[in-house]
Order: structure tokens, then sequence, then C-alpha cells
């Protein structure tokens, strides 16, 4: 079945720094979420991306669709102690559009 | 507008009793999730319907779970019996369409002894 994997597991930084999380997946996929589940919370829904080498940007956060559609990041620029939180992608690919997740990338951020 | 709605959010019950989680999506959200969550993981779909039909509950371990929506809105899912391993944050998401994003509710964390 489909597999989605992200890198790296957790990611420690100092306010200020950049941030990037590498998603990729095993089959080529029709789209691709990205979701934030702050701890304690449940996941929130940020973006999808659906067309190869789509790039958008909501503010600090860049999200990029590769071109194979097989692979995604996430950078943030100048992380805040806003952005802590466990940030997962999910792939859609085939007729079921079956989600399936990342584990996700745990962001802490040092003030 | 409210959000999805579950209850209870906490849950403790000792092996081999049954419990029940309950689910209220958003209004007119055609699409209709549920998710396990393990501690460090990403959630895993157990079913997903469209409108009253389970149109994906290839991941449902259907010798203990099963999963209803009654007229297309609320959905319970029924774990009997309850295991150790069932311990886990259980996760309602509802789309207005399938494929479109997901929002998911707070959780019931499940903890079985």
């Amino acid at each position: 079945g489909q597999q989605v994997m992200q890198i790296p597991q957790y990611q420690h930084v100092q306010e200020g720094e950049d941030f990037t999380t590498y998603c990729n997946s095993s089959t080529t996929l029709s789209n691709i979420q990205w979701y934030k589940q702050r701890p304690g919370g449940h996941p929130v829904f940020l973006i999808q991306l659906v067309k190869s080498g789509e790039v958008k940007k909501q503010k600090r956060l860049t999200f990029q669709f590769g071109e194979a559609k097989k692979n995604s990041s996430l950078h943030i620029t100048a992380t805040q102690t806003t952005d802590v939180g466990t940030y997962f992608c999910a792939g859609s690919g085939g007729s079921n559009y079956k989600l399936t997740f990342g584990k996700g990338t745990l962001l802490t951020v040092n003030p | 507008e409210a959000g999805v709605v579950q209850s209870p959010r906490y849950k403790i019950i000792e092996k081999k009793q049954p419990v029940a989680f309950w689910c209220n999506p958003i209004s007119g959200h055609n699409t209709l999730y549920w998710y396990l969550q393990n501690l460090g993981q990403g959630p895993e779909l157990l079913i997903r319907y469209e409108n009253e039909e389970a149109v994906d509950d290839s991941q449902l371990p259907k010798d203990r779970f099963s999963a209803e929506r009654l007229k297309g809105v609320d959905s319970t899912l029924k774990i009997q019996p309850a295991e150790l391993g069932d311990s886990a944050v259980y996760l309602c998401a509802s789309s207005e369409w399938t494929g479109n994003e997901q929002y998911f509710g707070p959780g019931t964390r499940l903890t079985v002894t």
C-alpha cells in the first residue's frame, strides 16, 4: 500500500532560524495536504497542493510539490514560538481518495 | 460556525469492556472520517463515510470495531470488546466532499487498563 515518509522526525531550532520538513511517497500522488497539530491538540489543515511543481506561500510558510508528485516540503522562515507543533503531510493517490499521513515532524522552538 | 464535535473527550475502561465514541460533523459536510492516532504517529484511517455509506472500511478491524452514520449526519464508533492495544486517540473528521480539506474534532483519548 501507499506509504508516506517524513523527515526529520524531530527538529529543535532557535527562534528566528528557518525550518524545513520533507515528505516522500512510495507512489505518485494526486494531491498532498499539510496539517499542523499543536501539543495536546488536533490536526489543523494548512494547505493542499495538486499540481506538479506547485509552490504556495502562506506568510512565512512555503509549500512545494515535487515535479514527479512523489515528494513535498514545508519551509518556515524565521520561526516563532507559535510555530511549535507537529507538521504532518498527507498524500492521496489513486481512485479511492484515501489520505495517508506521514508520522510527522515535531518542531520545537527555543525563545 | 461550530466545528466537529466529539464525545467523550476521555474514556478509561477495563479490557474486554465495550466503548462507544460519538461524532457530530460540521453541518453540510458530506464526508466523515474516523481515524486512530497513536502517540508520535500520524492519524490512520479506520473508516470513511460518504453520506450514510461506508465507502472505505478496509482498515477497520471488523471483529471488534463497528461504526454507523445514521441519516448521513452523526456517527458512532464502537469497540467490543476493547483490548489493551486499543489505547489511543480516536479522531473524527469531516469534509465538504471527499478529497477536500478535512476538519478534525478534538478527539477521544481512550485508555484501556
